[in-house]
């Protein structure tokens, strides 16, 4: 258990659907990233939140959106999915907010399964 | 934001020790190198972080050369549960923090 927490675990829904992908940090940790991980792909950087604000952007589809609460979760919303939106969804924490020099921890991921 | 360059896959056999190398040839002058692994349908696993010269743990050894602009993840004696992606990372000045493809190592008996 690496104390960074995501739920659920699998997820499959139809196009054209929303869902919100769950997120806990470990203990600690202020940060929170959002990876995502399609079949045979590296890992994506979508966006940071540090302690509640957003700290970096990647290529985030403007139909995804975040957010980070008060106590440090993290929400993924990802909205009007497509087929190709199915992948793996890795949230990771850091205690700072540049992960590269603090390290990540990662979470078991959600698999999103979109049909 | 410093770019890495890792070969794209690696095999070796049981009981061989792996040398993985990235090159980081604009390593700035905080950043630390990092290497991860990642198995299938998991999340990656932090393994170890070096600023300079040598680093060892209990699972890897991390040299990087005085120049900074490479550094080689050592795995000694590896066995078929290695087999995974391996990720080299460099701090990230702007926080845009980018895996790359990492090094898919295949142990095999």
């Amino acid at each position: 258990d690496s104390g960074v927490t995501q739920t659920p675990k699998h997820l499959i829904t139809a196009t054209g659907q929303r869902v919100t992908l769950r997120c806990s940090p470990r203990s600690g940790d202020l940060s929170v990233y959002w990876y995502q991980q399609s079949l045979d792909q590296g890992l994506q950087f979508l966006i940071q939140y540090y302690n509640g604000e957003e700290r970096a952007k990647g290529n985030i589809l403007e139909r995804f959106s975040a957010q980070q609460f008060p106590d440090l979760h993290s929400e993924l919303n990802l909205s009007s999915l497509e087929l190709g939106d199915s992948a793996l969804y890795f949230c990771a924490s850091s205690v700072g907010g540049t992960a590269a020099n603090y390290g990540y921890t990662f979470g078991s991921g959600t698999r999103l399964t979109v049909v | 934001l410093a770019k890495t360059t890792q070969p794209i896959s690696m095999d070796s056999y049981e009981g061989q020790e792996v040398n993985i190398t990235c090159s980081h040839n604009n390593i700035a002058t905080n950043d630390y190198i990092t290497w991860y692994q990642q198995f299938p349908s998991q999340g990656p696993r932090f393994i170890i972080q070096g600023y300079k010269t040598k680093v060892t743990n209990e699972v890897a050894s991390l040299f990087i050369p005085a120049d900074r602009k490479s550094s080689t993840l050592s795995l000694p004696r590896v066995s078929l549960s290695d087999t995974a992606v391996y990720y080299c990372l460099v701090g990230a000045r702007d926080d845009k923090i980018i895996f790359g493809k990492g090094t898919r190592l295949h142990i095999l008996p």
